[in-house]
């Protein structure tokens, strides 16, 4: 049971190039996040996922768009990179037992991203 | 709109000293409100939560939680500072039936020799 994974860990991009992170999970979990963790800002949610095949806008979901699917993978898209764009990004899952009202989210590694 | 406030973004206690991290959040409904631990390099790990109940909640790693709605205040507790207790914490708040978490940004935790 590996949790959790993202990939890949660390890139580094030019302006203008794109690129997309893979989030997989192996728990069966129903619901799926992005984030961004910038200095002195938190997480900020970009894009999250209530099953397959579905997707909707977080806090900060401009310049980013997303995929899922199948239940277990969860795609972040960056059709054309900004150094604004450089940062950690965080995916997480819930299960469906509770909802996410009370489910723990389950964090993966995270990705570095800088753009140059 | 919902909210979450952390006061500090650093904090620094000696090894053995209490710890005390605040967390206010701004509701118009009934929160549920968790607390989150990174180590460095790494995601995200749940502390504790309060959802309904209790109002003082134990965590992992000894740490707790007071709930207190009169104060909207939900502050992480630990008698014993350890060196091992040293990471960024994250206070973040979610609503029943809503599916977007808010996180504070964050405390960073620095214990002393």
């Amino acid at each position: 049971n590996a949790g959790v994974t993202q990939t890949p860990k660390f890139r580094v991009l030019k302006t203008g190039q794109s690129m997309t992170l893979l989030c997989a999970q192996d728990m069966n979990h129903e619901y799926m996040y992005w984030y961004r963790q910038d200095p002195g800002m938190g997480l900020r949610l970009i894009h999250y996922s209530v099953g397959e095949g579905t997707t909707a806008k977080g806090e900060v979901p401009d310049g980013y768009n997303v995929s899922r699917l199948k239940k277990q993978n969860f795609l972040l898209g960056l059709e054309s990179a900004a150094p604004s764009q450089t940062s950690v990004y965080f995916c997480a899952s819930i299960p469906r037992l509770a909802g996410p009202s009370t489910d723990t989210q389950y964090f993966g590694p995270g990705t570095r991203l800088t753009v140059l | 709109a919902q909210s979450v406030t952390q006061l500090g973004s650093h904090v620094s206690v000696s090894e053995g000293a209490l710890v005390l991290l605040r967390c206010n959040y701004s509701s118009s409904v009934p929160p549920y409100l968790f607390w989150y631990v990174q180590y460095p390099n790494q995601g995200l790990q749940l502390l504790l939560k309060y959802t309904t109940g209790a109002t003082l909640v134990k965590g992992i790693n000894g740490f707790e939680a007071e709930f207190k709605k009169s104060e909207t205040s939900f502050h992480l507790t630990k008698p014993s500072a350890h060196m091992s207790d040293a990471a960024e914490y994250f206070c973040a708040v979610i609503h029943s039936g809503t599916y977007k978490y808010i996180f504070g940004t964050g405390t960073r935790l620095k214990v002393l020799a």
